[in-house]
């Protein structure tokens, strides 16, 4: 099993649609982290959070630290949404460096017009 | 500077060369990570710097893979006698601090492709 599991693997809406992409992980944490990929490979880091709740436009992130939860929530869907969303953790579990991410596997997002 | 540049953004090898990957970090990030992400996959962790500490190579996969960081600044990812598994997008991150609670920055990535 992996320690970073996200779900759905593919999602297709309709522009405007509210999208939830949901994100649970199976270590300790100190905090998660939410990165979109666009088409052209360009990764850019959308939150990070290790409590709570955050919000930046369109994009809403939560976490429940005692569920070992996260969930990305998209308002007002629009085709340039279309990307992968990628959550990666960073891991208290880890037996090193605390250098790595645990990336999940990617959820593809495609928003028709 | 204003992001991680990532040098160059596309490399075509023959099998056998060895090739070398830039990563230039954000001015003051004194964390530096590589990444790898084949087609269709996720992102596969290779090696993070902080500071002068001693890298953490845990998840380089060959000892065919080496990395050097100058100080806090530039780093060099080195791949020798590359193989076609090696295709790939390299990703270089920085961030302000290791290992804890700050945010990533990507570079754009080296597209590696060993013919």
């Amino acid at each position: 099993k992996n320690e970073v599991e996200q779900s759905p693997q593919n999602l297709t809406a309709q522009e405007g649609e509210f999208i939830t992409i949901n994100c649970s992980y199976s270590v300790g944490i100190s905090a998660l982290h939410w990165l979109q990929q666009h088409p052209g490979g360009g990764i850019v880091s959308l939150f990070m959070l290790s409590s709570g709740k955050k919000k930046h436009g369109r994009l809403i992130a939560t976490i429940n630290i005692q569920e070992k939860h996260s969930s990305l929530h998209i308002t007002a869907s629009h085709p340039r949404d279309s990307a992968v969303y990628i959550c990666a953790v960073s891991s208290t579990n880890y037996g090193g460096s605390q250098g790595n991410l645990i990336f999940g596997k990617g959820t593809k997002l495609s928003v028709k017009p | 500077g204003a992001g991680v540049s990532q040098s160059p953004s596309n490399k075509v090898t023959e099998k056998g060369k060895d090739v070398e990957l830039r990563c230039d970090p954000i001015s003051g990030h004194t964390a530096l990570y590589w990444y790898r992400q084949r087609l269709g996959q996720g992102l596969e962790f290779l090696i993070y710097f902080q500071g002068n500490s001693a890298p953490d190579k845990s998840g380089l996969p060959s000892d065919r893979f080496s990395a050097e960081r100058t100080g806090e600044s530039v780093s060099t990812l080195t791949i020798q006698r590359t193989q076609q598994e090696d295709s790939a997008v390299y990703l270089c991150a920085s961030s302000l601090a290791g290992g804890i609670d700050y945010g990533y920055t990507f570079g754009s990535g080296t597209r590696l492709t060993v013919v």
